[in-house]
């Protein structure tokens, strides 16, 4: 069974510039979360979303951050405007329901760093 | 959320049991216990989750108290491999996210 995929590995962008992050969930999981992981600190939590839908976006900040989970495709976060401080490891994970008794399983993340 | 206190950090010698305790003393009934690991610049991963009872799987043990207040992560033979960060972490809700704390960074040496 493939894993949680993210792409792409690594990221360079420029300041103001677009990063579009993607993450194809594990085969059957329709639960996606994502996290940002600073340089030196725990993960923290961004988005969860499920099919077509935003469930709780309490950790994303609410200018130039979005994201999207299709009914086809990957899981997409987007990043407008980009600033030095995205600078990142950006890890998407998926479970196959949200109950609390289901982990959730991680990608390798993207790493995005802005010149 | 029940917060998780750990250790920062442990040594343990390749090949011995690597005993990872986590404090979760305001875990509530319907809490389940999780244990994740993070090697450098890898992702989480996976290692076990229980309720109350303990648990066994091919990567790990985990020793869950009766009051459920406490409980240890046990890596029978710890190899090099095993060198990382590892996360206890207490979940309720459906749907909600995991709260990752420092952790306890894990040297396994030769």
């Amino acid at each position: 069974n493939a894993g949680v995929m993210q792409n792409p590995r690594h990221l360079v962008r420029r300041r103001g510039q677009e990063a579009r992050l993607r993450c194809s969930p594990m085969k059957g999981h329709s639960h996606v979360y994502w996290y940002r992981q600073l340089p030196e600190e725990g993960l923290k939590f961004m988005v969860y979303l499920q099919k077509e839908n935003i469930i709780d976006e309490s950790g994303m900040p609410k200018e130039r951050f979005s994201a999207e989970f299709p009914k086809e495709g990957p899981s997409i976060l987007r990043i407008q405007q980009v600033v030095r401080g995205d600078s990142a490891a950006y890890f998407c994970a998926s479970s196959l329901s949200g109950n609390s008794n289901q982990p959730q399983h991680f990608g390798d993340g993207t790493r995005l760093s802005i010149l | 959320d029940a917060k998780t206190t750990q250790p920062p950090s442990m040594d343990c010698a390749e090949g011995r049991a690597a005993n990872l305790p986590c404090n979760h003393s305001t875990i509530s009934g319907n809490e389940y216990v999780y244990w994740y690991r993070q090697i450098h610049s890898q992702g989480p991963q996976y290692i076990i989750h229980g309720l109350k009872n303990n648990e066994t799987n091919e990567m790990a043990s985990l020793i869950i108290t009766e009051d459920r207040k406490s409980s240890t992560l046990i890596l029978p033979h710890a190899t090099l491999r095993d060198t990382a960060v590892y996360y206890c972490i207490v979940r309720v809700d459906y749907g909600q996210n995991f709260v990752f704390g420092p952790g306890t960074r894990l040297s396994v040496l030769p």
